[in-house]
């Protein structure tokens, strides 16, 4: 079965510190992955999407940056974090097949200090 | 853009009733309609599509409809629990795009 694993689930970061998140799915192959950020009691934001091995597309300019060194790898790094950067953030794939329903990691509480 | 709007107000119901929950829609009709289920400090869970050419689908205690002329899905959980207890999100994916774009979730509480 298809699973994804999301690290670290929560972090305190001083503003101008770097950050990387990181992202794996196991059970598939070449999946489309995403980055999303949740600010409390806001709606999902879409960061960055990938639909192979290097191939981002960015959805927001800002702060961040994504990369895909593997297939089943996405990573979110940041070279200084803004206080503006602390959210609920949250790797996500999609399916395929029937139900085209999206996976979400169990996502990272990040608080810039 | 697409825009999905939910209603941001907490739904309160009592145990065994029917939790009915709104997602409307502007712009172009998706191509279909995802339901999901976030709980605090956690990651949204898939739980039912309606494709645009259905009008409803079950699962379970969980039915989905999608009104094409009203831009508008109904979620309605019967039987409803306290373990049902949740936010609820809407995302439709159309337009010939690979992102879903979501709503901002409605909390369900359902008091024992």
């Amino acid at each position: 079965s298809q699973t994804i694993h999301q690290w670290p689930a929560t972090l305190v970061q001083p503003v101008g510190s770097p950050l990387s998140l990181e992202c794996t799915v196991e059970g598939t192959s070449n999946p489309n992955l995403y980055w999303y950020r949740q600010a409390a009691g806001r709606g999902l934001q879409l960061l960055f999407y990938s639909v192979g091995i290097g191939q981002i597309s960015s959805e927001v300019p800002q702060n961040l940056s994504a990369s895909r060194p593997q297939d089943r790898q996405f990573i979110l790094s940041s070279k200084k974090l803004l206080l503006s950067d602390s959210g609920f953030y949250l790797c996500a794939w999609r399916g395929t097949g029937e139900h085209y329903g999206y996976t979400f990691g169990s996502g990272t509480r990040l608080t810039v200090v | 853009s697409q825009k999905i709007e939910q209603n941001s107000e907490a739904l309160n119901i009592q145990e065994g009733k029917t939790a009915t929950l709104t997602c409307n829609y502007t712009n172009y009709s998706p191509a279909y309609l995802q339901w999901y289920r976030q709980d605090p400090g956690r990651g949204p869970v898939f739980l039912l599509l309606i494709r645009e050419n259905e009008k409803e689908k079950r699962k379970e205690r969980l039915k989905v409809t999608f009104d094409t002329t009203l831009k508008q899905s109904l979620f309605h959980i019967t039987a409803s629990q306290p373990a049902d207890s949740a936010t609820y999100l809407c995302a439709s994916r159309g337009g010939g795009s690979y992102i879903p774009t979501f709503g901002r979730g409605t909390s369900l509480i359902v008091h024992p």
